[in-house]
């Protein structure tokens, strides 16, 4: 089976601290991607990456960075965190369409609760 | 306006009914995708169709291209089918990207 392993599930952070939400995925997929979801606005894409230290703004990119060193992580990094990052946080994976499809695999998800 | 359209918002029924949930699109799609989130966040992936029909146990997915219209069907339902339940569609465009529609939460009772 695809495992999407997020390797915090809840964390509470102080408003301007650095924040890093890690990824890992044990497929081989070349695509991984950042979203947060928020009550009443639904999943939104923060970054993806479709190879190895590539990447592509997303339609919320304000406030993040992403970095991708090895194909199977993928980071989120909130440089300096406000309270309006407060979300769920969710990565996924897949591999690029027209090899297999592209059925997305996601991970269970990081609250972040910013105070 | 969205780009994917999702109804009901909510839906309550009894344990046992027939359950359908529906998704319209606007744009050009390569596939259509239909995700499942219980509670605590997970997502998992029911089912991608670009045509056409499948099935996976009581769930059923169908797909008009040419009515940009897509339907979940749960057959028989359960009160562990509760979750919320999302489509998504990768557009013929920027396909290594999919837009969600808002979802929909269905509560079955017992």
């Amino acid at each position: 089976d695809v495992k999407v392993t997020q390797s915090s599930r809840y964390l509470v952070k102080r408003t301007g601290e650095k924040v890093f939400l890690e990824c890992v995925q044990d497929m081989d997929h070349e695509n991984m991607f950042w979203y947060r979801q928020d009550p009443g606005l639904g999943l939104r894409l923060i970054y993806f990456s479709y190879d190895v230290k590539m990447k592509e703004k997303g339609d919320i990119p304000e406030g993040y960075s992403v970095s991708r060193e090895k194909k199977e992580r993928f980071s989120l990094i909130l440089e300096s965190a406000s309270t309006n990052q407060t979300s769920m946080y969710l990565c996924a994976s897949s591999l690029p369409i027209g090899l297999g499809g592209n059925t997305i695999y996601f991970g269970e998800g990081s609250w972040l609760t910013v105070v | 306006k969205n780009e994917v359209e999702q109804s009901p918002q909510n839906l309550t029924a009894q344990e046992g009914e027939f359950i359908t949930i529906n998704c319209s699109y606007s744009v050009g799609i390569s596939a259509l995708h239909w995700l499942q989130q219980h509670p605590g966040g997970g997502i998992v992936s029911l089912f991608m169709l670009s045509s056409g029909k499948k099935k996976h146990g009581r769930l059923i997915a169908t797909i008009n291209i040419q009515e940009k219209h897509s339907s979940l069907h749960i057959t028989a339902s359960h009160p562990r089918d509760s979750a919320v339940y999302i489509c998504a569609v990768g557009l013929i465009q920027g396909a290594q990207k999919l837009v969600f529609g808002q979802g929909t939460r269905l509560t079955i009772n017992p």
